[in-house]
């Protein structure tokens, strides 16, 4: 299985800053034959389900406001949140769906400073 | 809008079988090519992808899990289920039922339902 690993695991950023959640993958993403990496992102509130924010690394889920954005290729992405909201404050999960099983990193706990 | 809603026991004896089924609606389980599939979160803890089916009856499952699990589809009811064997305490999780995004198997989620607890308890 490919394993994900998130850091940090916890993250306090002040109402407009900028928060910055890294994912590391054991192996690469990175799909040659169509240069796509097979890394999503998710959002997980209190008592919801995870909704998806990112795919293809980079690509917004249609309604994600754009102060949400992924970057990263192959084994090492990041997502960044810039002018941070107080509804921003979740988990944040990153995801391969490379191979299967699909495997998520452990979450980040992201809370207002 | 698609919308998945799961039901089923919220409390499972240790060995016995956990059983829940998703009911689709909003869209049809046979339409274009998605798989449909269950994910699980311990109380507290990340997330585990357990397997996904096609309305055919292709199935991927997480081999962790695949010596336990059988997902099935009813597609007169636009429903799938998810049967977990041998049940012990770790098992207790939210379970979440899910649409694929592409049409792959294991493929990254855009739906999901909202989830409903089963405790592993005597």
């Amino acid at each position: 299985d490919i394993v994900m690993t998130q850091s940090p695991d916890s993250l306090a950023v002040s109402l407009g800053e900028r928060a910055t959640i890294n994912c590391k993958s054991s192996q690469s993403v990175l799909y040659s034959s169509n240069n796509k990496n097979y890394l999503a992102w998710y959002q997980q509130k209190p008592g919801q389900p995870p909704k998806l924010l990112i795919y293809w690394a980079s690509t917004r889920e249609s309604g994600v406001p754009d102060r949400f954005s992924g970057s990263g290729s192959g084994t090492d992405f990041t997502l960044t949140i810039s002018g941070l909201q107080a509804e921003d404050v979740a988990v944040y999960y990153c995801q391969q769906h490379y191979s299967s099983p699909p495997t998520f990193g452990q979450g980040t706990k992201l809370e207002i400073k | 809008q698609l919308q998945l809603q799961e039901s089923g026991p919220g409390l499972v004896k240790p060995s016995e079988t956990l059983s829940l089924t998703c009911t689709v609606s909003g869209g049809s389980i046979r339409s274009n090519s998605y798989y449909w599939g269950w994910i699980r979160q311990p109380p507290g803890k990340g997330l585990e992808w357990i397997g996904t089916i096609y309305y055919s009856g292709t199935t991927y499952y997480n081999p962790s899990l695949k010596s336990r699990v059988t997902i099935s589809v009813d597609t007169s009811k636009n429903q799938f289920s998810l049967k977990l064997s041998s049940v012990t305490a770790a098992d207790t999780a939210v379970y979440y039922c899910a649409k694929t995004a592409l049409s792959s198997g294991w493929s990254f989620t855009d739906y999901w339902g909202q989830g409903t607890l089963v405790t592993v308890s005597s």
